[in-house]
């Protein structure tokens, strides 16, 4: 079975610039999670998505950050304009359902870095 | 508000001795425990999980967590440590009344030859 895919891997911008990531969650998850880990800290939610719905996204930064799953499978994270603070890792993960007790399994990870 | 508490930056322990990463929690109904391991540039790999039933609850690679409801803690234990057990274990809870999984801040778990 393939994991979660998450491109790119690795990503440097200067502040104010625009980015976006892409991921890619395991077939027939409908539960899709971004998360924010910044160095030193566990990760934390930014927004999760049941099949196309938004379910969570009270810790997204609507301001700058804009997420979507248009088609109910993969989905984009964007970062318009980009701060030096968002510099993170950003990890997509997926799970069965919406479950409380499902585990989520995770990609690995796109490394921004905001020069 | 939910919350974890992993009170141990690092943990180092001699290969072969028994391995203890110790996390506590904090809900307002009954607790969904979870346990991951971050190996570097890799996301997290699931490791177990407590439901509910027996507070000893086996996962993989040999790992297994005993859940301590009176201590709000969910420790993540080994018998016999290797050196490829070392990598950032995270602890995670989630209640049945929350939408988000919240994870602690972090153990690294170093097993020296």
């Amino acid at each position: 079975e393939a994991g979660v895919a998450q491109s790119p891997r690795y990503k440097i911008i200067e502040k104010r610039q625009s980015v976006a990531f892409w991921c890619n969650p395991i077939s027939g998850h409908a539960t899709l999670y971004w998360y924010q880990q910044i160095l030193g800290q566990g990760p934390k939610l930014l927004i999760q998505f049941q099949n196309n719905g938004v379910v969570d996204d009270s810790q997204l930064p609507k301001d700058r950050f804009s997420a979507e799953r248009l088609k109910g499978v993969d989905s984009t994270l964007k970062i318009q304009p980009a701060k030096l603070e968002d510099s993170a890792v950003y990890l997509c993960a997926s799970s069965e359902g919406l479950a409380d007790y499902n585990e989520q399994f995770f990609g690995p990870g796109t490394r921004l870095t905001v020069l | 508000a939910q919350s974890v508490a992993q009170p141990e930056d690092q943990v180092n322990v001699a290969e072969g001795n028994p391995l203890t990463v110790k996390c506590t929690y904090s809900v307002s109904g009954n607790p969904y425990l979870f346990w991951y391991v971050q190996y570097p540039n890799r996301g997290l790999q699931f490791l177990l999980k407590y439901i509910t039933g027996d507070n000893l609850v086996k996962g993989s690679y040999g790992f297994e967590a005993e859940f301590n409801k009176s201590q709000t803690s969910f420790h993540l234990k080994k018998p016999s440590a290797l050196v490829s057990d070392s990598a950032l274990y995270f602890c995670a809870v989630r209640d049945g009344s929350a939408r988000q999984l919240t994870f602690g801040s972090g153990t690294q778990l170093t097993v020296l030859p």
